[in-house]
């Protein structure tokens, strides 16, 4: 059973930047894709990329597309998502997913506040 | 992108009740489409993937149908636990987006 463990809450300034990590634990780390998923205040879910690590090359929505890189690390099995030049939309509870296309599994969050 | 619409927006409903959710997508995506219950403080959970079929671990309550544009997610009998809201995703191309979900409520 995979298992998904995020870093803790965060609070940054507008214009600072964020960086979340995605521990994975139980499964093959490698060949499968994480994904990063958001949920801002009232909003729905909304994609943000996501990478398999094997191929290392991640993809992005064009909605972050030049703020957001994700990484990973294998030799920690460890994902990471980072959100650049950070405004106030970007208020959000960011998760990461895994299992492929279907999303099998969540980690538990992480909330990310912007604000002066 | 291709856009997901999800109706109705919020629902009530009473423990018993059979219910049904529709999504819709801006153009075909076969059936790339997943079915997503999520409750506040909580990540979300997969219930049904590639349209129909139903995530182990997940009453069978729950089932999914459709392909092409137009989806249904239908819980049979209402549970008290079965409130929360209920979110497709299609996973057919990148960006893989989300309907706006739908937010089941006791009546």
């Amino acid at each position: 059973q995979v298992q998904l463990v995020q870093s803790g809450a965060e609070v940054k300034k507008p214009g600072s930047s964020v960086k979340v990590s995605c521990k994975a634990s139980g499964g093959t780390f490698s060949s499968y894709a994480i994904n990063w998923v958001r949920q801002a205040p009232g909003q729905g879910l909304e994609w943000m990329g996501g990478i398999i690590p094997i191929f290392g090359r991640a993809t992005y929505a064009q909605n972050f597309q030049g703020r957001v890189t994700i990484t990973t690390d294998e030799t920690t099995s460890t994902a990471y998502m980072e959100l650049s030049s950070l405004r106030s939309e970007d208020t959000a509870v960011y998760y990461c997913a895994s299992g492929g296309i279907r999303f099998d599994y969540w980690g538990q969050g992480t909330l990310v506040t912007v604000s002066s | 992108d291709i856009q997901m619409t999800q109706s109705p927006s919020s629902l009530s409903a009473s423990v018993g009740d059979r219910v049904t959710i529709t999504c819709r997508a801006s153009q075909s995506i076969s059936s790339y489409l997943n079915w997503f219950q999520h409750k506040p403080g909580k990540a979300p959970k997969l219930l049904i993937y590639a349209a129909s079929s139903l995530q182990s671990g997940v009453p069978s309550t729950f089932s999914g149908s459709g392909s092409g544009t137009d989806f249904t997610l239908t819980i049979s009998s209402l549970q008290p636990e079965d409130f929360a809201t209920y979110s497709c995703q299609q996973i057919y191309t990148t960006p893989y987006t989300f309907g706006q979900g739908t937010k089941l409520e006791i009546k």
